[in-house]
């Protein structure tokens, strides 16, 4: 079963625009993560924000989590061709010393056009 | 350094079918899991293995199993193959930090 859920499921902006995409999910969480999956490739960790903040940035990414709300947004600033992809969200299964294991949403496909 | 390997990259297997999957953590990564990845679909958790020792495991059938080496590299199995196994099967290595490592997947056909 899914934990996050993406929104819009799919999204297409011009170069230079910024790019938003949402994610709820269903349980309390420790932390919440976001990937990026270049078509048919493997997953790219991009950032992760824990229960306890509000908002994070890197780079061009700026993510907000609302634990009242069970809610995520990923925004892409100043978008580029480059950041077509596939972006999810991800919610840990299980975390301990022996690594962590992730339940992801469905996805929100990205394509930026020039 | 080198990050996630798999192997294959790509296969196709008839139905009834089984296949291997291998994979090779980033090195000092103790933890490798699997995920399988229908078109269209997020990943889906399979297992997850932590010193040779299986620590997780998803809601698949039996016909799934997994191991991992004493070099922390490890396999996935899938017998009797049916046309629903059709999808890039991902391995992750990851420390405790809570990122995970993705290599570029197998994508595994079945006819």
């Amino acid at each position: 079963s899914q934990q996050g859920e993406e929104d819009p499921q799919a999204l297409s902006i011009q170069e230079g625009e910024n790019a938003t995409m949402n994610c709820s999910y269903k349980t309390s969480i420790n932390n919440l993560q976001w990937y990026r999956q270049n078509s048919g490739r493997g997953l790219v960790h991009l950032i992760l924000i824990r229960s306890n903040e509000r908002e994070k940035h890197s780079g061009r990414l700026r993510v907000t989590l609302d634990t009242s709300k069970k809610s995520s947004s990923l925004l892409i600033t100043a978008s580029r061709a480059a950041d077509t992809a596939s972006y999810f969200c991800a919610t840990e299964l299980s975390a301990n010393q022996a690594g962590t294991a992730l339940i992801f949403g469905k996805g929100t496909t990205l394509s930026v056009s020039s | 350094d080198a990050g996630v390997t798999q192997s294959p990259t790509h296969l196709i297997k008839t139905r009834g079918q089984q296949v291997t999957l291998r994979c090779s953590p980033i090195s000092g990564h103790k933890s490798v899991s699997w995920y399988q990845q229908v078109l269209g679909q997020g990943p889906q958790f399979i297992f997850q293995y932590y010193e040779k020792e299986e620590r997780g495991r998803g809601n698949f059938p039996d016909r799934f199993s997994a191991r991992q080496f004493p070099n922390y590299s490890s396999e996935l199995n899938v017998n009797a193959l049916l046309l629903g196994d059709s999808a890039l099967y991902l391995c992750a290595s990851s420390l405790h930090t809570g990122e995970l490592f993705f290599g570029e997947g197998s994508r595994l056909t079945v006819l």
